[in-house]
């Protein structure tokens, strides 16, 4: 069975660009959760989504988005790049909502200059 | 609210030696406990989970950790450290009932010494 792909691996942005990430879980897998990993801050929640629907947040502006799709990959949304958007974004898939058990993905390494 | 402290940002061992990585939790609930391992450009592997029964609990790679409810902790052991061992070590909580996003700790980057 496949694992959790995230297209693109890496992204060079500009400030004030904007930048969509994408995330295929694991087949059959229904919940996707997505994290900004950066060395200062170490793993934090941006947000779940299960059944196209967002479970649950993190404490991040409304700059970052996201959405689930009919066929459960996800794709998240950073407007209005800063700097300190600068982070590996990792995407887990989970067989259900609440099967705390996640899968991650290898992450997409987003640079803003 | 839940929180999770692991002591010591970075760990050096000696190849052969016990590697001791430590994680404490903070949970008003009976938890749900995770150990990850992060490699160079890679994501997270699960190592290991407790979710209820019994408190050791073994993991892949040799190795294990111990649900100690009394000291709120949940240590990563092994017997012998290998090269490969080599990586960043993500302990991480999240409650038993409901939905609840998983929180992580800081990290412990693990460095072996040949």
């Amino acid at each position: 069975k496949a694992g959790v792909t995230q297209t693109p691996r890496y992204l060079i942005k500009t400030r004030g660009q904007q930048v969509t990430l994408s995330c295929s879980p694991i087949s059959g897998h229904r919940s996707v959760s997505w994290y900004q990993q950066t060395p200062g801050q170490g793993l934090q929640f941006l947000f779940e989504y299960f059944s196209e629907t967002q479970r649950n947040k993190g404490n991040f502006p409304g700059r970052f988005s996201g959405r689930q799709f009919s066929n459960s990959r996800s794709e998240m949304n950073v407007s209005t790049l800063e700097l300190g958007d600068s982070a590996l974004y990792l995407c887990a898939s989970s067989y259900n909502l609440g099967n705390n058990e996640q899968f991650f993905g290898p992450g997409t390494r987003l640079t803003v200059l | 609210a839940q929180s999770v402290t692991q002591l010591g940002s970075h760990v050096s061992v000696s190849e052969g030696a016990l590697v001791l990585l430590r994680c404490n939790y903070s949970s008003s609930v009976p938890p749900y406990l995770f150990w990850y391992v992060q490699y160079p450009n890679q994501g997270l592997q699960l190592l290991l989970k407790y979710t209820t029964g019994a408190t050791l609990v073994k993991g892949i790679n040799g190795f294990e950790a111990e649900f100690k409810k009394s000291e709120t902790s949940f240590h990563l052991t092994k017997p012998s450290a290998h090269m490969s061992d080599a990586a960043e070590y993500f302990c991480a909580v999240s409650y038993t009932s409901g939905n609840t996003p998983l929180v992580f700790g800081k990290g412990t980057r693990l460095s072996v010494i040949a």
